[in-house]
């Protein structure tokens, strides 16, 4: 079975400056989904970025990058210029190309400091 | 506005009431989830429906009854719960089959059940 960890409960980033978060996640798969969702206060589940695994390059989407560790089943996410806005719950999740569940991790939860 | 909402927003209700929560997409998809969200625990998925049909029931109870009348409304049926069932329950949909672009999960704000 697949599962997804991730090691920080809790991160805190100053405004401006940059912060990792990590994942990883254990499969037997070679094709297969990779995800961050943000989930503010307003508890809405936001899909931050996607990573395709039979794709080597890296995914970006404006401030936010990954680096996507295939071998390593490694998927950190990292925010640039961090903005108070960004201040939320981060989760990574999986799922397998044939379809099926997503599965989460635990949760980071991202302070920023103005 | 994410496309996917549901009501109501927060719910109490004692043991023995009976309660529904419901779920629309607005995106056009043809799958929906329903997910349980508890303190300090990864989300958990509780049930899957693939064109109106279930797909996946993953190991609920039976105080938990889900129905899809069609693929645009879910509804979850909540009778004789117990505090442990207290939690954010999330409602998700996708666009399944037809390419590799089309399996991203869209989330509703969920409904924060508190169970007395």
């Amino acid at each position: 079975a697949q599962t997804v960890t991730q090691s920080q409960p809790e991160m805190s980033v100053q405004e401006a400056e940059t912060v990792t978060l990590s994942c990883t996640y254990d499969t037997s798969e070679s094709d297969y989904y990779l995800f961050w969702y943000k989930q503010p206060p307003s508890r809405q589940m936001i899909l931050v970025i996607r990573q395709e695994a039979y794709k080597q390059q890296n995914a970006t989407e404006n401030r936010f990058s990954v680096n996507f560790q295939k071998a390593a089943k490694s998927f950190s996410l990292k925010i640039s210029d961090s903005q108070l806005g960004d201040a939320a719950m981060y989760f990574c999740a999986y799922r397998s190309a044939m379809g099926g569940k997503l599965i989460f991790g635990q949760g980071t939860e991202l302070s920023v400091k103005p | 506005e994410t496309g996917v909402t549901q009501t109501p927003r927060h719910l109490v209700m004692g043991m023995t009431n009976k309660k529904s929560l419901k779920c629309e997409q607005h995106l056009g998809h043809n799958a929906m989830y329903w997910y349980k969200q508890s303190a300090k625990k990864p989300l958990e998925l509780m049930f899957v429906y693939n064109f109106k049909e279930q797909t996946e029931n993953n190991s609920v109870p039976s105080r938990f009854s889900p129905e899809c009348p069609n693929s645009s409304h879910l509804f979850l049926h909540l009778h004789t719960l117990q505090p442990e069932d207290s939690a954010l329950y999330l409602c998700a949909s996708s666009q399944e089959g037809g390419g590799r672009s089309k399996n991203i999960q869209y989330f509703g704000a969920g409904t924060r059940l508190s169970v007395l």
